[in-house]
């Protein structure tokens, strides 16, 4: 079955250091791959995604992923956290194709402490 | 360029009412999406309008739930009769080329309490 786990519910970083949130999924073929953020009271932007290619992507707000195959994973990654990136973050997989419906994980809630 | 904007933000209804959300894509934008998360679960797919037509509505929980793209430019979507399980927020989404815009825009999304 197509599944996307992301084994963290909620982390807590303080300011300044680093961040991972874990991805896997589970899929027929190598999907497209998605990160999304859902800060309060907002809808969800599209903090990088993985088509093809450089398997480690830059996305906006300083966060990057990287794509390993053989593990099925794709983690977002910053490396000095701010306290405005506390906020809900979605891993998503999609087929290859147009107007394909997203797989979402369960989301992390990231808070960061000062 | 206008993002996607979804109607109301909140709503509260008593169970076995009717609700009726509403989406205005991007302009142009073709492909128009729902999306729905219930409290403590993941993101769910909905259904896919290409314009006016439903192009894979294999998400849709069950025959209360009714949607509708007339024209090909806004979408509505109705719960008829409300129950509690319904409630969660319903996101829409949108995109023209998929591909070259690196994906959907997502609209804030209806927060739905049913009562």
């Amino acid at each position: 079955a197509q599944s996307v786990t992301q084994p963290d519910i909620h982390i807590t970083v303080s300011e300044g250091a680093s961040l991972e949130l874990r991805c896997n999924y589970s899929y027929g073929a190598t999907p497209y791959l998605f990160w999304y953020v859902q800060s309060p009271g907002q809808g969800l932007q599209l903090l990088l995604k993985y088509f093809s290619g450089d398997t480690l992507v830059q996305g906006i707000k300083g966060f990057e992923a990287e794509f390993k195959r053989s593990q099925s994973s794709f983690n977002l990654r910053k490396p000095s956290v701010h306290w405005s990136d506390a906020a809900e973050y979605f891993c998503a997989v999609g087929a290859r194709q147009a107007g394909t419906a997203l797989i979402f994980g369960k989301g992390t809630t990231l808070s960061v402490s000062s | 360029e206008a993002g996607v904007t979804q109607f109301p933000s909140h709503s509260v209804i008593e169970k076995g009412q009717t609700v009726t959300l509403r989406c205005d894509p991007i302009s142009g934008h073709d492909n128009l999406y729902w999306y729905r998360r219930v409290m403590g679960k993941e993101i769910k797919f909905l259904l896919h309008f290409v314009k006016e037509s439903k192009q894979d509505e294999s998400g849709m929980p069950n025959n209360r739930f009714l949607a509708e793209r007339t024209g090909g430019t806004y979408s509505t979507l109705k719960v008829q009769p409300a129950e509690l399980e319904d409630s969660g927020v319903y996101f829409c989404a949108s995109s023209q080329e998929f591909i070259r815009e690196g994906g959907y825009t997502f609209g804030s999304g209806t927060r739905l309490t049913v009562v």
